[in-house]
């Protein structure tokens, strides 16, 4: 089964900052990486699809890139809506698995 | 407006069995796949499962934690999925969200693109 890694699992930023946020899978799996968004409280919200792909209606200072086993999402000025947690997942081959998270938290 | 709710969720007793419906609306349900993926309180999101579209075959895959015990199931008439759960254990205690999966241009191509609010799983003698 191919395990997900991310880095960091929390972070503290300000609004403002770029933040990025590294994906590491335990073996290629080409393009075929999504990060969501989820806030406490409610449903997850799809980013990014195939590794670069903004899915629409999301910010365009969110972006996506990598393949293989690295991956990286970017928020390219942070703003108060943006704290919340942070998965990227797989769907190289069943079982399709998520990262643990990373927390964006207000410094 | 693609809309998707579950419902279902409740406390049950470990080893008995929980049947969770996924309701959509404003979409050709028969068109996509479908996806469980559950949060553990306090943890983070865990996939359980898909289920193909019938124009792939209509084949469901699972994790292998609940892989026997659960079964993934669409009735396309009724834009319906579900999620049946049996030999629950406290450890599937959870919030179980349903998403609409887009398949993309090729078989390893899906993307989460919808998702309901979830509905809290509580498994507890």
């Amino acid at each position: 089964d191919i395990q997900m890694t991310q880095s960091p699992s929390s972070l503290s930023a300000s609004v403002g900052d770029r933040v990025t946020i590294t994906c590491r899978a335990s073996q290629n799996i080409s393009k075929y990486l999504n990060w969501f968004q989820h806030k406490p409280g409610k449903a997850p919200n799809l980013l990014i699809y195939t590794g670069s792909n903004l899915q629409g209606g999301v910010p365009s200072r969110f972006s996506g890139s990598g393949s293989g086993t690295d991956f990286t999402l970017t928020i390219s000025t942070l703003q108060p809506e943006d704290f919340a947690f942070y998965y990227c997942q797989h769907t190289y081959d069943v079982p399709w698995s998520f990262g643990q998270g990373t927390k964006v938290e207000i410094k | 407006e693609v809309q998707v709710m579950e419902s279902g969720g409740g406390l049950v007793q470990p080893g008995r069995s929980l049947r969770l419906s996924c309701t959509t609306s404003g979409f050709t349900f028969g068109d996509y796949a479908m996806s469980w993926v559950r949060q553990p309180p306090g943890k983070g999101l865990e996939w359980v499962g898909f289920i193909r579209s019938k124009t792939y075959g209509g084949a469901a895959e699972y994790a292998a934690s609940v892989q026997g015990r659960f079964t993934i199931s669409r009735d396309d008439s009724k834009s319906i999925a579900y999620l049946q759960m049996s030999s629950l254990k406290i450890e599937d205690t959870a919030f179980y969200y349903c998403i609409r999966t887009s398949r993309g241009s090729s078989w390893r191509e899906y993307s989460f693109d919808y998702w309901g609010q979830g509905t809290l799983v509580t498994v507890s003698s």
